[in-house]
C-alpha cells in the first residue's frame, strides 16, 4: 500500500518560513492535500490539490508537489500556526501521512 | 450553517456493540461522500472508510474492512459508524468528514470520543 512519510517535527521562529515535507513514491503524479490540526480540534484543510487554498486560509500557506516530495510552506509563521500538519492523497483509498508537529519557538 | 454534528462521547465495555452518528445539515447531504477517520490517543489520522449517501454504497480501508460497518440514512441526513464487538484497541477519537472531488475533506465533524474499558 502507498506510504506517505513526514518528519515528526519542525521548529521555526516567528516571522520565519516553515517547510513541511511529505514523501511518497512519485507523489508528483497525485493530488496532495494538507490539514492543520490543533489540540482538541478537528482537522482543517489548508491546501488542497497540491497548491489551492480554501477560502479563509491565509495566503501565507502554500503548497507544491513534484517528483517524490510534496511541500507545505508557511510564510511569516505566527504563534497560532503551531499545530500538527498532515498530508493526504488518494491511492485506491485515502492515505494520510504520519503528521508533522510544527513548533513555533 | 453547513456542518457535520457527531453524537456524544461513549464509554463501553469490551465485547459490547456501538453505533455513532454524524448528521449533516446546511447542504445537499446526498451529493457528497462521508468518510470516517480514526485518531488514537496521541497518534495520527487513519482513514477507515466512506459512504455515498445517495445510495449507501460504502467501501473500506483494508485495515478496517470487516471490523466496522459504515451505513447511512439520507432521509435524516445521517451517516453511522458501528461496531458489533468492541475491543480496548478501539479507544480513539472518531471524526466524520465530507469529501470534495471524491478525495479531500472540506468539512469535519467535531469528533466522537469512544472509550472501551473493562
Amino acid at each position: 500500500s502507498y506510504v506517505l512519510t513526514q518528519s515528526p517535527s519542525v521548529s521555526v521562529a516567528p516571522g520565519q518560513t516553515a517547510k513541511i515535507t511529505c514523501g511518497g513514491n512519485n507523489i508528483g503524479s497525485k493530488s496532495v492535500h494538507w490539514y492543520q490540526q490543533k489540540p482538541g480540534q478537528a482537522p482543517v484543510v489548508v491546501v488542497y490539490d497540491d497548491s489551492d487554498r480554501p477560502s479563509g486560509i491565509p495566503e501565507r500557506f502554500s503548497g507544491s508537489n513534484s517528483g517524490n516530495t510534496a511541500t507545505l510552506t508557511i510564510s511569516r509563521v505566527e504563534a497560532g500556526d503551531e499545530a500538527d500538519y498532515y498530508c493526504q492523497v488518494w491511492d485506491s483509498w485515502v492515505v494520510f501521512g504520519g503528521g508533522t508537529k510544527l513548533t513555533v519557538l | 450553517e453547513v456542518q457535520l454534528v457527531q453524537s456524544g462521547a461513549e464509554v463501553k465495555k469490551p465485547g459490547e456493540s456501538l453505533r455513532i452518528s454524524c448528521k449533516g445539515s446546511g447542504y445537499s447531504f446526498s451529493n457528497y461522500w462521508i468518510s470516517w477517520v480514526r485518531q488514537m490517543p496521541g497518534k495520527g489520522l487513519e482513514w477507515m472508510g466512506r459512504i455515498d449517501p445517495s445510495d449507501s454504497y460504502s467501501n473500506y480501508s483494508p485495515s478496517f474492512q470487516g471490523h466496522v460497518t459504515i451505513s447511512g440514512d439520507k432521509s435524516i441526513t445521517t451517516a453511522y459508524l458501528q461496531w458489533s464487538s468492541l475491543k480496548a484497541s478501539d479507544t480513539a477519537m472518531y471524526f466524520c468528514a465530507r469529501a470534495r472531488s471524491g478525495d479531500w475533506f472540506d468539512l469535519w465533524g467535531q469528533g466522537t470520543v469512544v472509550t472501551v474499558s473493562s
